[in-house]
């Protein structure tokens, strides 16, 4: 167990809606981190925060955004979604901002779009 | 997009022997790392390798790096049954992002 913790585990819906992934770091974590999953694109890095401020941008598309709130909980939200959205999205959260840091990957979210 | 290429992209062993993985990347990095995944969960850090270190041990994985070819290898000594996951290599670059391969798929059969 990692410490960090994802919600929900599993989240099916339809094409042209808009989901909310949820994570909470380890306690003590001030960075989070999240991360996408997927068979063709394999694992890609999508945006990280630091105590409530975006630090770094990956491969995120302009449907999707996060933020992070004031007790370090981070949601990344996912509108007009589309059938390649299909996903297992990660969180990870590390103790600073930096990459060389040890990240911990919570469980995941399996997102299927239909 | 990617950055790193793993292979091979499959590996089958028997437990007790060894299991290399390679990983090569296109850039100059400031560090590199490896993770493990078993199957559909989170990843998990294995090592870290900084760009002006050639080798790294952490109890039966060893890890060398190689700035020159811009590669580096990850050797599971004495392998467990356990030990059957994914394994990726992912680089930091030092521009705010990390880079994952597309990892090797090991099978340790008991």
């Amino acid at each position: 167990d990692s410490g960090v913790t994802q919600t929900p585990k599993h989240l099916i819906t339809a094409t042209g809606q808009r989901v909310t992934l949820r994570c909470s770091p380890r306690s003590g974590d001030l960075s989070v981190y999240w991360y996408q999953q997927s068979l063709d694109q394999g694992l890609q890095f999508l945006i990280q925060y630091y105590n409530g401020e975006e630090r770094a941008k990956g491969n995120i598309l302009e449907r999707f955004s996060a933020q992070q709130f004031p007790d370090l909980h981070s949601e990344l939200n996912l509108s007009s979604l589309e059938l390649g959205d299909s996903a297992l999205y990660f969180c990870a959260s590390s103790v600073d901002a930096a990459f060389y840091n040890e990240q911990f990957f919570g469980p995941g979210t399996r997102l299927t779009v239909l | 997009s990617q950055q790193g290429e793993e292979d091979p992209q499959a590996l089958s062993i028997q437990e007790g022997e060894n299991a290399t993985m390679n990983c090569s990347y296109k850039t100059s990095i400031n560090n590199l790392q490896w993770y493990r995944q078993n199957s559909g969960r989170g990843l998990v850090h294995l090592i870290l390798i900084r760009s002006n270190e050639r080798e790294k041990h952490s109890g039966r994985l060893r890890v060398t790096l190689d700035t020159s070819k811009k590669s580096s290898s990850l050797l599971i000594t004495a392998s467990r049954a356990a030990d059957t996951a994914s394994y990726f290599c992912a680089t930091d670059e030092g521009n705010n992002d990390m880079r994952f391969g597309a990892g090797t798929r090991l099978t340790v059969k008991p």
